[in-house]
């Protein structure tokens, strides 16, 4: 069975920092990996994705995240953080063969202070 | 193009009453998820569609739970009986393939709450 861990439910940050979102995942088989981005009223939207090629993978916004197997996570980063940026992150998994059914972490609010 | 489109976007019941929630997949998309999100949680996958057919309805809770896409573009969701515990906000997805990590396109949900 697949899992995914988000660590801490909030993170602030100071506007202009670095925003670090933890992800951990459990997987007996090759995952995909994925980071979405929920605003307020609307629906997820994709940041980016890991599907076994490059394991530092960019997405949209400045967001990036590392895949490293060793450690089993999936963390998403990004240098400066903007007020913009707050939302609630989501990580998820599936894995071939699992239909493409998502399976999600419980979310993160981020916070970003002036 | 136009994104995954749900309706209504909120929807309040009685305990015990019928409702119907409607997806609008992006044309051309043969795969089509459900998932439910409660307050504080991530989503919770339902059911998944490829074309007509449910391929994989293990998430559905119970059997007050049913989902259709009879022509391969549409999908209801139907929940008879509906209970407080049903109360949660459902989400739509839909993937051009439904294959391995093929991206879904989320809609903006349909808000159900049971009185």
């Amino acid at each position: 069975a697949q899992s995914v861990t988000q660590l801490g439910s909030h993170v602030s940050v100071s506007e202009g920092a670095l925003v670090l979102l933890r992800c951990n995942y459990s997987s007996s088989v090759p995952p995909y990996l994925f980071w979405y981005v929920q605003y307020p009223n609307q629906g997820l939207q994709l940041l980016l994705k890991y599907t076994s090629a490059a394991t530092l993978v960019k997405g949209i916004n400045g967001f990036e995240a590392e895949f490293k197997k060793s450690e089993t996570s999936f963390h998403l980063t990004k240098p400066s953080a903007h007020m913009s940026d707050a939302a609630e992150y989501f990580c998820a998994v599936t894995y071939t063969g699992a239909n493409s059914k998502l399976t999600f972490g419980k979310g993160i609010t981020l916070s970003v202070r002036p | 193009g136009a994104g995954v489109s749900q309706t209504p976007s909120n929807k309040v019941t009685e305990k015990g009453k019928y409702v119907e929630l409607r997806c609008d997949p992006i044309s051309g998309h043969t795969a089509l998820y459900w998932y439910r999100q409660s307050l504080g949680q991530g989503p919770e996958f339902l059911i998944y569609f490829q074309g007509t057919g449910a391929a994989d309805d293990s998430g559905l809770p119970n059997d007050r739970f049913f989902a259709v896409r009879p022509e391969g573009s549409v999908s209801t969701l139907k929940i008879q009986r509906t209970e407080r515990g049903d109360s949660a906000v459902y989400l739509c997805a839909s993937s051009a393939r439904g294959g391995g990590a093929d991206t879904q396109y989320f809609g903006p949900g349909t808000r159900l709450t049971v009185l």
